[in-house]
């Protein structure tokens, strides 16, 4: 592994269903985020975790969910998918989370929910 | 409320300069970011300004004037793997980056 991976690289989902989408990171970040990316709009943050342990809210996390159980992976949940979460999502890391720290972003996954 | 402002899409000529602008309004300031992204690919860091001033790197360069809440991407030289989305992110006072929509940039031959 080399930088970020993200799994998988796209996937349709029907409505209410669960899905986990899986971020690995091996550049030993403290900081990882999760975005989505909707055409028009700019990435918007939905969860991000600052070390291992510790995760906090971005702009729009209402319907997902995310565990910072080690270093290097930062899961994102979709408890019960809907048509509006139908997006790319993208997983950035961080060495930390401030000055001129640069993320480095995963290729992304493609999901549409049905 | 937070606000990032770029053009929605510029076209230019290979070989020539192109300018993209950013304006914000964000609460608190802790640096600006620029990315570029090439479609269905993930954006890759090209810049970060957080004194006022012009920041060259190569082909690009980056100004910040923080009274204005104001920046630019310079792009010299272009070529036609420049063809890209260039997105501005400012860092706010949570060091939460807030994403402008990316510019659009096609480059003719």
């Amino acid at each position: 592994i080399a930088g970020i991976t993200q799994a998988p690289t796209s996937q349709i989902l029907a409505a209410g269903r669960r899905m986990t989408l899986r971020c690995t990171q091996d550049m030993r970040h403290n900081a990882m985020y999760w975005y989505r990316q909707d055409l028009g709009l700019g990435l918007r943050l939905i969860h991000y975790s600052n070390t291992a342990g510790t995760t906090g809210k971005g702009e729009v996390p209402d319907g997902y969910s995310v565990s910072r159980a080690n270093t290097d992976d930062f899961p994102l949940t979709l408890a019960s998918a809907v048509p509006s979460q139908t997006s790319v999502y993208f997983c950035a890391s961080s060495d930390s989370q401030g000055g001129s720290n640069e993320q480095f972003f995963g290729p992304g996954t493609r999901l549409t929910v049905l | 409320g937070q606000n990032i402002d770029q053009p929605t899409e510029m076209t230019a000529t290979e070989g020539a300069i192109v300018q993209i602008n950013c304006t914000y309004q964000t609460s608190g300031f802790n640096g600006l970011f620029w990315y570029q992204q090439h479609a269905g690919e993930a954006p890759t860091f090209l810049s970060y300004n957080v004194l006022d001033g012009l920041e060259e790197k190569g082909r690009f360069s980056s100004f910040l004037s923080r009274s204005k809440g104001y920046s630019y991407l310079l792009l010299k030289e272009l070529q036609m793997k420049d063809s890209a989305s260039y997105l501005c992110a400012v860092a706010d006072s949570n060091y939460q980056l807030i994403w402008g929509a990316g510019t659009k940039l096609i480059i003719k031959p």
